[in-house]
């Protein structure tokens, strides 16, 4: 299996500032025949389901603000929010999708500071 | 516009086996590429994939729990069954229904419904 571990798993912020969270796979989800990112990163809200914000590693999905960044290849990635606002309280989750078993990340859970 | 809902108890004994619904509107499980899965999250805890079945009836298991699972569709109704047996009281979970094509990511979730096992 695809072990992913996320850092930090918390994470408190001052309003307008920088929130960067770090996604690790413990093997490459690049696909060298498309060059493609099999990684993605939900936000998940308390008591909601998670929300896809970022496919293919840096794919921002319709609707998802331009202050959330993805970025990385191979077996790093990142998460970035830059000017964070106080609707962007959640936990960050990164998932793999280049094999089963499709595999999650621990979370990072962002506060305001 | 797809969407997804689970449906299934809130509570079952250890050892019974549970029973979970997804009922999905939006599209069609004949449509090429298209698959519904199973996701499942403890109180307080990460994600893990449990299951998924394709348009072409292809189903996927997660290893660690594929003795205990079965998963089923039903296009006309638009359904899809996930079964668990021999629950246990750290299947207690929030459990997902999530939509995806093949190769890609999960693109819709149902609100989840949260299962209890407790005698």
């Amino acid at each position: 299996d695809i072990v992913m571990t996320q850092s930090p798993d918390s994470l408190a912020v001052s309003l307008g500032e920088r929130a960067t969270i770090n996604c690790k796979s413990s093997q490459s989800v690049l696909y060298s025949s498309n060059n493609k990112n099999f990684l993605a990163w939900y936000q998940q809200k308390p008591g909601q389901p998670p929300k896809l914000l970022i496919s293919w590693a840096s794919t921002r999905e319709s609707g998802v603000p331009d202050r959330f960044t993805g970025s990385g290849s191979g077996t790093d990635f990142t998460l970035t929010i830059t000017s964070l606002q106080a609707e962007d309280v959640a936990v960050y989750f990164c998932q793999h999708y280049y094999t089963t078993p499709y595999t999650f990340g621990q979370g990072t859970k962002l506060e305001i500071k | 516009q797809i969407t997804l809902k689970e449906s299934g108890p809130a509570l079952v004994k250890p050892t019974q086996t549970l029973t979970l619904t997804c009922t999905f509107s939006g599209f069609s499980l004949t449509t090429h590429a298209v698959g519904v899965g199973w996701i499942r999250q403890p109180p307080g805890k990460a994600l893990e994939w449990l299951a998924l079945i394709y348009w072409d009836n292809d189903k996927r298991y997660s290893p660690s729990l594929k003795s205990r699972l079965t998963i089923t569709k039903d296009t006309s109704k638009k359904q899809v069954v996930l079964t668990m047996t021999n629950m246990d009281p750290v299947d207690t979970a929030t459990y997902y229904c999530v939509h995806r094509q093949t190769g890609s990511y999960f693109d819709y979730w149902g609100q989840g419904t949260l299962v209890t096992v407790s005698s």
